[in-house]
């Protein structure tokens, strides 16, 4: 049974720096994962943030990154804003199927 | 511009089925990956199944594999998402997603709920 595992909440102050994470029950998480980040706000659709790995969308706001960083992949917010509390869910691939995290509450305050 | 529109919603009974369909627009319908997602209320997304619209392959998720059926008709670029053997744990907002190129997930549709109660 593959599971992956995101911290279930974190709290940052407005301004700060934030660095949520994404492991596979396999093993260390590489490019071969494509892992992609999505932020959902309440009674929202999630959106698209982070795409195989690293890459940002158009819209993406420059303070997000993503990464590999110990064996995980790695979402930084830098310069964290009030409106980034969100629920964030990072999504890895397992060849013939997707499996997503269980999602991070982040709280900014 | 892109758009997924998502429709099919309702109030399904117990070991019904529920078929829901995601009309795409503003792209080569043929050209990329087309998933389902669903999130039960207050819970996290999981991922239910993915067509290639182009050859119209599939691929399931294990829990999933005997109940889901993704299908597709590429006349109207419509994505089609059934169900079967409803149950109550069924209940959830059911999205459907582009994956433009390997790995690169963009546009959701907007979501539709499915309830599952007698």
């Amino acid at each position: 049974q593959t599971v992956v595992t995101q911290e279930p909440s974190l709290t940052v102050s407005p301004g700060g720096t934030v660095t949520l994470t994404c492991a596979s029950s396999t093993g260390a998480v590489t490019s071969n994962y494509y892992s992609n980040w999505f932020q959902q706000k309440p009674g929202q659709t999630p959106r698209a943030l982070i795409y195989t790995t690293s890459n940002k969308h158009s819209w993406t706001p420059a303070r997000f990154s993503g990464s590999l960083l110990g064996g995980k992949a790695a979402l930084t917010l830098s310069g964290v804003q009030p409106e980034d509390e969100a629920e964030y869910y990072c999504l890895l691939h397992y060849g013939n199927f997707w499996m997503f995290g269980g999602g991070t509450k982040l709280t900014v305050l | 511009q892109v758009q997924l529109v998502q429709s099919g919603a309702g109030v399904k009974k117990p070991g019904a089925s529920v078929m829901l369909s995601c009309k795409a627009s503003g792209y080569t319908f043929t050209s990329y990956f087309i998933h389902w997602v669903r999130q039960a209320p207050g819970l996290g997304l999981e991922w239910l199944g993915t067509i290639n619209p182009g050859s119209g392959g599939t691929a399931y998720a294990q829990s999933f594999q005997d109940r889901v059926t993704v299908t597709r008709d590429t006349p109207t670029s419509t994505v089609y998402m059934e169900l079967g053997s409803l149950r109550s744990e069924d209940t959830a907002v059911y999205f459907c997603a582009r994956e433009m190129s390997p790995g690169h997930f963009d546009y959701w549709g907007q979501g539709t709920l499915v309830t599952v109660s007698s």
